[in-house]
């Protein structure tokens, strides 16, 4: 089956600093990945979704320079969370949409396993 | 606004009973329903999808689905206590982004 292996598991930053969470789809193409983030015991909060050599479109309330997405590849998709603060410590995680284009059937989307970041 | 209501629960259920996870969606276009289970601190795995009316069945999965009625259900058989889990129900239409509601926790108890 799809997956999608997700760096780093968990990351511990200083204020101000910058971190970057890689997501990659190791045996398929993803032309579409969503970032999400989920504080403890919330739903999923969709942030973004990217597009292979687009720019992401970035949902309402988040900030697209705090939060840059890069959708270089079809397998690989980075999300950098620039000048850190702990209210940004959260679990981030990325999903790859599992549509086939060709027959317009969306077998589903699969998660990373997602990325603990603290901020202190 | 597309929307995806789920009980938050907790549900509890014994083990060997049946738990019934629902959940209804308001954007009738919606075309792709998934089930996922998702434990606590880890990333959400895919169960089940379906797209037709009626029943799908997988293992002990089973989910409903009523289009009609904006309705899709999970059905758990012989529940375990592994299955202890927040399950999410996830929408989606033509543009392949999905809704996901909050989650139901379910907790089964030995």
């Amino acid at each position: 089956g799809a997956v999608v292996s997700q760096h780093p598991s968990r990351v511990i930053c200083k204020s101000g600093t910058s971190v970057k969470i890689e997501c990659r789809s190791l045996d398929f193409q993803a032309t579409t990945m969503f970032w999400y983030r989920q504080f403890p015991k919330q739903s999923l909060m969709l942030m973004a979704t990217s597009n292979e050599g687009s720019k992401a479109t970035y949902e309402q309330g988040v900030e697209k320079d705090k939060f840059l997405i890069n959708h270089a590849s079809l397998t690989l998709s980075t999300l950098t969370v620039t000048s850190a603060h702990p209210e940004d410590s959260s679990f981030y995680i990325c999903s790859a949409d599992g549509t086939d284009q060709s027959k317009g059937v969306n077998y589903g989307y699969t998660f990373g396993s997602g990325t603990r970041l603290t901020v202190v | 606004q597309k929307e995806v209501e789920q009980n938050s629960g907790p549900l509890s259920v014994p083990e060997g009973a049946i738990a019934s996870l629902n959940c209804t969606y308001s954007d009738r276009g919606s075309q792709s329903f998934f089930w996922y289970r998702q434990y606590s601190g880890k990333s959400p795995e895919l169960i089940m999808f379906i797209y037709s009316n009626g029943d799908k069945e997988d293992g002990r999965f089973t989910a409903q689905l009523n289009k009609a009625s904006q309705y899709v259900s999970l059905l758990i058989r012989d529940s375990q206590p592994s299955d202890s889990a927040t399950y999410l129900c996830a929408v989606a239409g033509g543009s392949y982004i999905p809704t996901f509601g909050r989650g139901t926790s379910l907790i089964v108890h030995p």
